[in-house]
């Protein structure tokens, strides 16, 4: 079955100091994929995304992220993270199924705490 | 514009009793997902309308779970004789067209059953 894996749950980093959180999913086909956010007592929200063209996307609050097909992967970073990127990150992927009814495929999600 | 709205915001239930959660998506979204996030895990996903498809359903846990959507507009998911495994936060998300476009998140039922 399809699915998404998060390698880490649980990142502590203090201000200024960079950041990567991985993702890895598994299907072998066209996908779409996402990182959300959820800042502590907000929504989620949408950080990036990647349809096509450039693997390397940019995304809001200084975040990026590279697509590599060959590893099934779509890490998130950013070189100096700030107290206020405390918050949970979530990786999704847009699969297309049979029935060509495409659904999400989330992460577990990593809990990103930063002390200033 | 408004975003997507849930309601309630909080329900606490007896075990055993029925519980109905609203969903109002963003107007024009004909996507919908409802999705079940336990403390400390991830999104689990339950069921996605989808304009006039049938709906997926793949993702609800028992046939306790239903839900039904008038349209393209609100949704309702019901959960029967609820178990104390059922308290988790319920989300319902809306996009544009499919899972292709940005999902925007409602900001939950918290459902507790006692």
């Amino acid at each position: 079955a399809q699915s998404v894996s998060q390698h880490n749950h649980h990142v502590i980093l203090s201000e200024a100091a960079s950041l990567e959180l991985g993702c890895n999913y598994s299907y072998g086909g066209t996908v779409n994929l996402f990182w959300y956010v959820q800042y502590p007592g907000q929504h989620l929200q949408l950080l990036l995304k990647y349809f096509s063209g450039d693997p390397l996307v940019k995304g809001i609050k200084g975040f990026e992220a590279e697509f590599i097909k060959s590893k099934f992967s779509f890490n998130l970073r950013k070189p100096s993270v700030q107290w206020s990127d405390t918050a949970e990150y979530f990786c999704a992927v847009n699969i297309v199924n049979a029935g060509n009814n495409r659904k999400l495929i989330w992460g577990l999600g990593t809990s990103l705490a930063v002390n200033p | 514009g408004a975003g997507v709205s849930q309601s309630p915001s909080n329900k606490v239930t007896e075990k055993g009793k029925d519980v109905e959660l609203r969903c109002d998506p963003i107007s024009g979204h004909t996507a919908l997902y409802w999705y079940r996030q336990r403390l400390g895990q991830g999104l689990e996903f339950l069921i996605y309308f989808q304009g006039n498809s049938a709906p997926d359903k793949s993702g609800l846990p028992s046939d306790r779970f239903s839900a039904e959507r008038t349209g393209e507009s609100v949704s309702t998911l019901t959960i029967q004789r609820t178990q104390q495994e059922d308290s988790a936060v319920y989300l319902c998300a809306s996009s544009l067209f499919q899972a292709s476009y940005e999902q925007y998140f409602g900001p939950g039922t918290r459902l507790t059953v006692t």
